[in-house]
């Protein structure tokens, strides 16, 4: 069974600060890591996505990626209110006949 | 480009009914996935069509069942309702089979 785990959180960072959130996965053939955000009652959004090792960044955020050690993050600098909600990462397993599988979520509050 | 539309938005059934859900991908996108979220057990996937054929299943009742057409809407139907098939569920679509997902705004089902 291919895991994704997250800490449920929620994980509180001032207005301003980094928010670091991190995800592991046991699959070790994995090969696409995607980040997602969700406010309440409505649908994930796409935030970025990674497949090589090492950092991307686009604007606030940072993915980074550790194939060695099955471990994706997403850093948000300079986190605002706005970013208060709960970041889902999703794996494509090795397996051309998996579907995604997403980990179960971080909340993240970002305090005024 | 018009995003991942799904009707209708919100549902309410009792027990015992049956309920079809839609969803219109993305224009030119061919796979489509379907999820249900609820609080307790997160998001977790249910099927998964491309070129009208379901490609991938998740461990979910027979009740759960879905179909593909050729211009690439899809639709889920859940019968024989229960209490606990109350969640979100959402439809996502993507180009290609092991590309990125974009999700539509999702269906609110409440079984009574």
């Amino acid at each position: 069974q291919k895991e994704v785990e997250q800490n449920s959180g929620p994980l509180s960072v001032p207005e301003g600060a980094i928010a670091s959130l991190n995800c592991t996965y046991s699959d070790r053939g994995s090969q696409s890591f995607f980040w997602y955000r969700q406010y309440s009652g409505k649908s994930p959004e796409l935030i970025m996505f990674i497949y090589s090792n090492g950092d991307k960044e686009d604007g606030r955020f940072t993915a980074q990626l550790n194939k060695a050690s099955q471990y994706v993050s997403l850093l948000i600098r300079d986190s605002q209110p706005s970013d208060s909600a709960t970041y889902l990462c999703a794996v494509q397993p090795d397996n051309y006949g998996q579907n995604f599988v997403f980990g179960p979520g971080t909340r993240l509050s970002v305090l005024p | 480009k018009a995003g991942v539309t799904q009707t209708p938005r919100y549902l309410i059934k009792t027990r015992g009914q049956q309920v079809t859900l839609s969803c219109s991908p993305i224009s030119g996108h061919r796979s489509v996935s379907w999820y249900q979220q609820t609080p307790g057990q997160g998001l977790q996937f249910l099927f998964e069509y491309f070129s009208e054929t379901q490609r991938n299943k998740g461990n979910f009742p027979g009740r759960f069942s879905g179909r593909q057409f050729s211009n690439s809407r899809s639709e889920m139907n859940v019968s024989t309702l229960e209490l606990g098939d109350s969640a979100l569920y959402l439809c996502a679509s993507s180009w290609g089979r092991r590309e990125t997902q974009y999700f539509g705004p999702g269906t609110r089902l409440l079984v009574l």
